[in-house]
């Protein structure tokens, strides 16, 4: 992997409670996005980084809000966990240097009760 | 807006025999197409992608794919399917030009490799 780490790995939560990933990278990539990845869906966008404090939205952002104070952090926080929120949510990294080519994260398997 | 769609969510094949994954795109102008390889529990890894020049890419582990326009797919295939070749397999697509991350996925086709 390239220097993308997710934490944590595995989280179960319940309904209503706040939930924040993290998503911290050694690359130095400009760009970082969230996506989750769900049975017959593929991987959808939730949110999008170019650059510290420069966010947008992606496909599926509702209920989902970012923050990248710094480079290296990306995180994903769902205010008001739902149980529609269950899924695996995957980090992703690219940079003009590499073009064209994203590099993902591990992914966070998220379960909410 | 742009879409993908591959057919069949699940593929089975003997080891030795062809791989072929299917996609097609929708898109107004020829995107960057990209397909990635999922192994259980674990992140995609890209297998190869589709920028400009030549329409056969090769990739990695023996896999290639071809960008026909006319037809709007970009189909990967293997000659030679091996068990560890058992995994699920994305094709996605980007705008052209953007910085390489914000993709469009397919739904994903599991390969099964059976010996």
């Amino acid at each position: 992997d390239a220097g993308i780490t997710q934490s944590p790995r595995h989280k179960v939560t319940e309904t209503g409670t706040p939930v924040t990933l993290r998503c911290h990278q050694t690359e130095n990539h400009r760009y970082m996005y969230w996506y989750r990845q769900d049975p017959g869906h593929g991987l959808r966008l939730i949110h999008y980084s170019y650059g510290v404090k420069d966010t947008d939205k992606g496909e599926v952002s509702d209920g989902y809000s970012v923050s990248r104070s710094k480079t290296e952090d990306f995180l994903l926080t769902l205010e008001s966990a739902t149980s529609s929120q269950t899924s695996v949510y995957f980090c992703a990294i690219s940079d003009l240097r590499e073009v064209n080519e994203a590099f993902f994260g591990q992914g966070t398997r998220l379960t909410v009760v | 807006a742009q879409s993908v769609t591959q057919l069949g969510s699940h593929v089975s094949v003997s080891e030795g025999a062809l791989v072929l994954l299917r996609c097609n795109y929708s898109s107004s102008v020829p995107p960057y197409l990209f397909w990635y390889v999922q192994y259980p529990n674990q992140g995609l890894q890209l297998l190869l992608k589709y920028t400009t020049g030549a329409t056969l890419v090769k990739g990695i582990n023996g896999f290639e794919a071809e960008f026909k326009k006319s037809e709007t797919s970009f189909h990967l295939t293997k000659p030679s399917a091996h068990m560890s070749d058992a995994a699920e397999y994305f094709c996605a697509v980007s705008d052209r030009g953007n910085q390489g991350g914000k993709l469009i996925f397919g739904q994903g086709t599991e390969l099964s490799v059976k010996p």
